[in-house]
């Protein structure tokens, strides 16, 4: 099955800095992989996702990267505020057309400092 | 509109004792998931339900846990024989069936603690 690791699982930044976390994935016919955000106490909510024809895409100040062949994405916040304190997690899923689970990596708690 | 909700958002049970966990999916998502997370760990996949068939129940822990889904609208994850690994946030998920790939909605999770 698919095995998805993040690194890295704390990351303290300057408000303002950049932050990226980094993800790999084992599965090659893996095609779809979303980031979530979970806030405490709260469920992971999507902030972006990019499928396998694509090699990046961006929404405002969250970009996210896909390098197939090396089979790894990555996730890039600029201008860091903080409201972007939280946990982010990246996931894996091969899509075939109907529903599936997706495989989490095990979260990168980022800490944006004032 | 209404997200997912999950009831009890707090359980505390003694080991050995039964529990039932249960899911309100967005009306009209024809999908549902059911996921795991334990102490500062990712989410671990459990089982989905597309209407209320689950295709796939490989991913269920052992054979305590079960769950279903009725009318392609509430389910329910039930741990028979409680232990105390069994602690964690238990998280629902529900999605939309047009297009794809689909975004997953998650509930606020309920806290499972086995004593």
């Amino acid at each position: 099955g698919e095995n998805v690791e993040q690194h890295p699982s704390t990351l303290s930044v300057q408000e303002g800095d950049s932050a990226v976390i980094k993800c790999t994935y084992s599965d090659s016919a893996s095609n779809y992989f979303p980031w979530y955000k979970q806030e405490l106490g709260k469920g992971p909510q999507l902030i972006i996702d990019i499928r396998s024809n694509v090699g990046e895409k961006k929404d405002q100040r969250i970009a996210v990267t896909l390098n197939k062949t090396a089979k790894h994405f990555s996730l890039h916040i600029t201008e860091t505020q903080p409201e972007d304190s939280a946990v982010y997690f990246c996931a894996a899923m091969l899509y075939r057309g109907g529903a599936d689970g997706l495989t989490f990596g095990k979260g990168t708690h980022l800490i944006i400092q004032p | 509109g209404a997200g997912v909700s999950q009831s009890p958002s707090n359980k505390v049970t003694e080991k050995g004792k039964d529990v039932e966990l249960r899911c309100d999916p967005i009306s009209g998502h024809t999908a549902l998931y059911w996921y795991r997370q334990r102490l500062g760990q990712g989410l671990e996949f459990l089982i989905y339900f597309q209407g209320n068939s689950a295709p796939d129940k490989s991913g269920l822990p052992s054979d305590r846990f079960s769950a279903e889904r009725t009318g392609e609208s509430v389910s329910t994850l039930t741990i028979q024989r409680t232990q105390q690994e069994d602690s964690a946030v238990y998280l629902c998920a529900s999605s939309p069936m047009q297009g794809g790939p689909y975004e997953q909605y998650f509930g606020p999770g309920t806290r499972l603690t086995v004593t």
